[in-house]
């Protein structure tokens, strides 16, 4: 069965230094991941999704993400982290089982330090 | 459009009462879910449906009941609250498709049994 880790559930870094938010699957097949961003009192969005193709997805607000499949990562990065960054992040695949659902890992929140 | 409408959005219970929590979506998807929230747990899967009239069981669905008569909206059911089930309730619903289709979330429904 699929799964997935997020590295860390807090990450605070600096306004304008990079972020790296990680994530690892497990999946016997090519996997579909998404990230997904939560902002306080809101329910989620879809950042970015990696289906087929180019391993480096771009997505809203400057995120993007690199499919690696030697490593099962598929890892978050904003090169300048702004203040309205701050939320919390959630990893997901697709269970190959069935189409009908997604595995969302624990979540990770972002902190942005003045 | 509205996307996916949750209502209510807050609620106080107390143990033993029953109430609906209602998911509405104008994108004619197929596939609805009912999710809950708890600190440090991420989001675990209480039932989904992948049509009008089906429902099936997710990770957590003990002391909740589903419905889905309008391929629009669906309903999940506590019968009996009990303080366990304080928790913020998200619904989503997506496209059909081979998994790579994502998931799109209401903003919450914010619900406390005393």
């Amino acid at each position: 069965a699929q799964s997935v880790t997020q590295l860390g559930s807090h990450v605070s870094v600096s306004e304008g230094a990079l972020v790296l938010l990680r994530c690892n699957y497990s999946s016997s097949v090519p996997p579909y991941l998404f990230w997904y961003v939560q902002y306080p009192n809101q329910g989620l969005q879809l950042l970015l999704k990696y289906t087929t193709g180019a391993t480096l997805v771009k997505g809203i607000n400057g995120f993007e993400a690199e499919f690696k499949k030697s490593e099962t990562s598929f890892h978050l990065t904003k090169p300048s982290a702004h203040m309205s960054d701050a939320a919390e992040y959630f990893c997901a695949v697709s269970d190959q089982d069935r189409d009908d659902k997604i595995i969302f890992g624990k979540g990770t929140r972002l902190h942005i330090l003045p | 459009n509205a996307g996916v409408t949750q209502t209510p959005k807050f609620r106080v219970l107390k143990t033993g009462q029953s109430m609906t929590l209602l998911c509405a979506q104008d994108m004619n998807h197929e596939y609805m879910y009912w999710y809950r929230q708890d600190p440090g747990m991420g989001l675990r899967l209480i039932h989904y449906s992948v049509g009008e009239g089906t429902t099936a069981k997710g990770e957590v669905p003990d002391g909740y009941n589903v419905s889905r008569l309008k391929k629009q909206n669906f309903l999940l059911g506590l019968e009996s609250a009990a303080p366990s089930q304080t928790s913020v309730y998200f619904c989503a619903s997506s496209r059909a498709g081979e998994g790579n289709q994502p998931q799109h979330f209401g903003d919450g429904t914010r619900l406390s049994i005393l």
